[in-house]
């Protein structure tokens, strides 16, 4: 069965330091790839995506995610943490009809 | 644009109870998602409409759970008779078309805790 793994359930920074969340996944068809966060008290929502072309994709507020086909990993990545992403971070692949969702990643920042 | 609205925003029932809860997705989305996420996991697929038609209730525990989406535009799930189990946060997402690859716009859940 098709699983998504995300390594940390949580993750507390201090703000401007460098962030990497892992995200595995077991599929060995062709799959498309996306970022959801939760910020406190919101809806779960888009971060980026990846379907195809550059590995290195962009999303929003400054954070990005690297696809390693070879690995089987989406991690995402920001520089430089501000106390406002503090949020949960789902990591959810998607084949054929289906999307399947890791466990989470919830993240804090302290200011 | 309006965003996917849910109701009730919370629920507390007995056991052996039965609840529905209702969605109205963003204007104009053809596909409808139900999720159940379960305190500390992911969100897990319950169902996916496509119009009044469904696409996926592979994970759906029929025998106590239904849902509708009777003119293609909102959308109701009931649960006859809860278990303990239940107690989950139930999503409502829409998107503009079915495929793995849609961005899918979300609720603001559902608090369901049975007691």
């Amino acid at each position: 069965a098709q699983s998504v793994s995300q390594h940390n359930h949580h993750v507390i920074l201090s703000e401007a330091a460098s962030l990497e969340l892992g995200c595995n996944y077991s599929y060995g068809g062709t799959v498309n790839l996306f970022w959801y966060v939760q910020y406190p008290g919101q809806h779960l929502q888009l971060l980026l995506k990846y379907f195809s072309g550059d590995p290195l994709v962009k999303g929003i507020k400054g954070f990005e995610a690297e696809f390693i086909k070879s690995k089987f990993s989406f991690n995402l990545r920001k520089p430089s943490v501000q106390w406002s992403d503090t949020a949960e971070y789902f990591c959810a692949v998607g084949s054929n009809y289906q999307l399947i969702w890791g466990a989470g990643t919830k993240l804090i920042i302290k200011p | 644009e309006a965003g996917v609205a849910q109701s009730p925003r919370y629920k507390i029932i007995e056991k052996r109870q039965s609840v529905a809860f209702w969605c109205n997705p963003i204007s104009g989305h053809a596909t409808l998602y139900w999720y159940q996420q379960i305190l500390g996991q992911g969100p897990k697929l319950l169902i996916q409409f496509q119009n009044n038609g469904v696409v996926d209730d592979s994970q759906l525990p029929k025998d106590r759970f239904s849902a509708e989406r009777l003119k293609g535009v909102d959308s109701t799930l009931k649960i006859q008779p809860a278990k303990l189990e239940d107690s989950a946060v139930y999503l409502c997402a829409s998107s503009s078309d079915q495929g793995a690859g849609q961005t899918q716009y979300f609720g603001p859940g559902t608090r369901l805790l049975v007691l």
